[in-house]
């Protein structure tokens, strides 16, 4: 167990539908990074935030929005979901290592467009 | 922007080989951290590197740093079943930590 907690596990869902993935990071960890990984794909950076403020942007669609709410969880927001928006997202927080940011990822959510 | 290129993107090799993962920046990185993957999990920090020339081991792995900051490859010797899974470099210059494609490493017993 990370620390990092990610809910669902698994979801399933239909074109066009709205989807939220919760995120809660490891005690005392105040960033919150969301990536996503599709099949045969590497981890795609979409948003990083750090105690309740955006911090960093990457790859991020117009379709997509997250928030990092006072007690620190977050929630990545998937809408208007299209086929290949299918792929596993994962949350990670982090810890400084020698000035920089080593990740701790969650267990991910797996997300099925049919 | 900045890319972190990995190669190769898959390797099987025999039980007791060794294998090597290149990673490489287009720009000078400040860091570069490895991550393992195992089927089915989530990516798992192995170690990071800071110094230019660095190298680091942790048992049959060894990881390098290049002299300029731009590259970086990870080395295990004899590999066993257990290593099998998806090895990511990720590098930052910026403070945004870009990860490379990953090389995933099947192992035949």
């Amino acid at each position: 167990d990370s620390g990092v907690t990610q809910t669902p596990k698994h979801l399933i869902t239909a074109t066009g539908q709205r989807v939220t993935l919760r995120c809660s990071p490891r005690s005392g960890d105040l960033s919150v990074y969301w990536y996503q990984q599709s099949l045969d794909q590497g981890l795609q950076f979409l948003i990083q935030y750090y105690n309740g403020e955006e911090r960093a942007k990457g790859n991020i669609l117009e379709r997509f929005s997250a928030q990092q709410f006072p007690d620190l969880h977050s929630e990545l927001n998937l809408s208007s979901l299209e086929l290949g928006d299918s792929a596993l997202y994962f949350c990670a927080s982090s810890i400084r290592l020698s000035g920089a940011n080593v990740l701790t990822f969650g267990a991910g959510s797996r997300l099925t467009v049919l | 922007g900045q890319q972190v290129m990995q190669i190769p993107q898959y390797q099987h090799v025999q039980e007791g080989e060794d294998f090597t993962t290149y990673c490489n920046s287009s720009t000078t990185l400040s860091n570069i951290q490895w991550y393992k993957q195992r089927p089915g999990g989530h990516p798992v920090f192995l170690i990071q590197l800071v110094k230019s020339g660095e190298v680091k081991k942790q048992k049959r792995l060894t990881f390098q740093f290049g002299e300029a900051k731009k590259n970086s490859s990870l080395h295990i010797t004899a590999t066993q079943t257990t290593d099998v899974g998806t090895y990511f470099c990720a590098g930052s210059n910026t403070g945004k930590l870009i990860f490379g494609q990953g090389t995933t490493l099947q192992v035949k017993p």
